[in-house]
């Protein structure tokens, strides 16, 4: 059973354009939600995190959106480069469990020059 | 920043063999790490919490004795496929966390393929 469902599963942009990712979760013991980014071969890269004490985290380009009451949490990554092109994954745990973390199934973002 | 080792970054064996994955943290002590699998445009399954000088916890549908997991120090976790099939051909991915500050750290991956 896929605890944490992410959409879409590919996104295209254009440079300069935003990037949305969506997610969604059930388990409302849940109160950790990060964001990763990974490149082929290479293991899963921390972006962002937040928890559910806040509606919203920016950090430079990208900014995590939380909806606790849907049990929703979106990435917005702002001016998109062809650098960012990636796969990102969404995340959940519970604080007390750090590391058991449950992964969307991801989406591979393209950036267009 | 912290950095986690994980080795080899691609293995290939026959079928029938046994494969040792490492997983080290080299600049703080990690009492758990994780063991992932993730298949090609797959997300990353979580296999396995191991913890410093104890027995590793497996998550459901995961064979203990097919991913013999040890953690001996506490900078080291090791995987084991053990009589590895073809089907056990994925990227391996361990993840760290620092006992210190609680954050955690992947390694990089290992990319085995079982012929």
């Amino acid at each position: 059973q896929q605890q944490v469902k992410q959409s879409p599963q590919s996104l295209i942009v254009q440079k300069g354009g935003i990037s949305i990712i969506n997610c969604a979760y059930e388990n409302t013991a849940f109160d950790y939600f990060p964001w990763y980014q990974q490149f082929p071969g290479k293991g899963p890269a921390l972006l962002i995190a937040i928890r559910p004490d806040v509606s919203e985290k920016k950090e430079g380009r990208f900014t995590i959106s939380f909806n606790k009451s849907a049990k929703q949490f979106s990435l917005h990554i702002m001016d998109s480069q062809p650098g960012d092109s990636a796969t990102y994954f969404c995340a959940a745990s519970r604080g007390s469990t750090l590391g058991r973390l449950y992964f969307g199934r991801g989406t591979q973002l393209t950036v267009w020059p | 920043g912290a950095v986690v080792s994980q080795h080899p970054s691609r293995v290939i064996c026959k079928s029938g063999t046994s494969v040792k994955i490492e997983c080290r943290s080299l600049d703080f002590q990690a009492t758990t790490m994780f063991w992932y699998r993730q298949f090609p445009k797959q997300s990353l399954m979580l296999m396995a919490t191991s913890n410093e000088g104890s027995k590793a916890t497996y998550e459901q549908g995961v064979e203990k004795d097919k991913f013999l997991i040890n953690h001996a120090s506490l900078t080291l976790s090791t995987l084991t496929v053990t009589s590895a099939h073809p089907e056990d051909s994925s990227f391996y991915i361990c993840s760290a966390r620092d006992r210190n500050n609680e954050k955690l750290f992947f390694g990089s991956g290992t990319q085995l393929s079982v012929l």
